[in-house]
């Protein structure tokens, strides 16, 4: 069973719609990611939290809108996405950013955008 | 040349097999080392960490060598719920998080 919860596991939604995709962990770990990933693809990175800062954001279009609010809790808002966005969200945490604490990975969210 | 290379597969071996597949990385400042094992339509999830000295998991062996920047995965006696994608990842100097850099993975196939 996997310590980081995802929900929804799927979503359906038009370009129009706004969702939001929601992340959990009780592990007390102090660094939560969203990546997303593409069907035979490795995860890509989206965006890092570290003690509920954003750390990183890499280039993501703005359509996507991460939440940290509070320490066990990652939020990602979606608003007027495009079909090319449908992929597995997933969410994952570390202790830290420090460099040998490995992912935990949430179950992932399946998004289809029509 | 890719941050972190593997070789894409897919392997297909019989069940008791061994079987190994290596990770070559470009950043010789490379700090740590994860193997993952995704199976299709899940989330990648941690097999094992990969220590200097190598390190054993059960039928699972990792290791690193640092002079010709790879590191190694070892399944003995193979089982059929083996068949997954493996991943490897490796994370760079200091606390920058998009240091961690994800192999594009190794498909392997277990048959009866």
């Amino acid at each position: 069973d996997t310590e980081v919860t995802q929900t929804p596991k799927h979503l359906v939604m038009g370009m129009t719609n706004k969702k939001s995709l929601k992340c959990e962990q009780h592990m007390g770990h102090r660094a939560m990611y969203w990546y997303k990933q593409k069907a035979k693809k490795p995860p890509e990175l989206m965006f890092v939290y570290s003690y509920e800062k954003l750390s990183i954001n890499e280039s993501v279009p703005s359509r996507f809108s991460p939440e940290c609010p509070n320490s066990s809790l990652l939020n990602l808002h979606l608003h007027a996405l495009q079909p090319e966005d449908s992929a597995l969200y997933l969410c994952a945490s570390s202790q830290d950013l420090n460099y040998n604490s490995p992912l935990h990975f949430g179950n992932g969210t399946r998004l289809t955008v029509t | 040349r890719k941050e972190v290379e593997q070789d894409p597969g897919p392997f297909n071996v019989p069940e008791g097999a061994t079987v190994a597949f290596n990770c070559t990385y470009s950043n010789s400042a490379s700090q740590s080392f994860f193997w993952y094992r995704q199976d299709c339509r899940k989330e990648p999830k941690l097999l094992m960490s990969v220590y200097s000295s190598g390190n054993e998991d059960g039928r699972f062996t990792a290791q690193l060598n640092r002079a010709s920047q790879y590191i190694s995965l070892l399944i003995r006696d193979s089982k059929l719920s083996d068949s997954a994608t493996y991943l490897c990842v490796v994370k760079g100097v200091g606390s920058s998080a998009s240091k961690i850099i994800f192999g594009s993975g190794t498909r392997l196939s277990i048959r009866p």
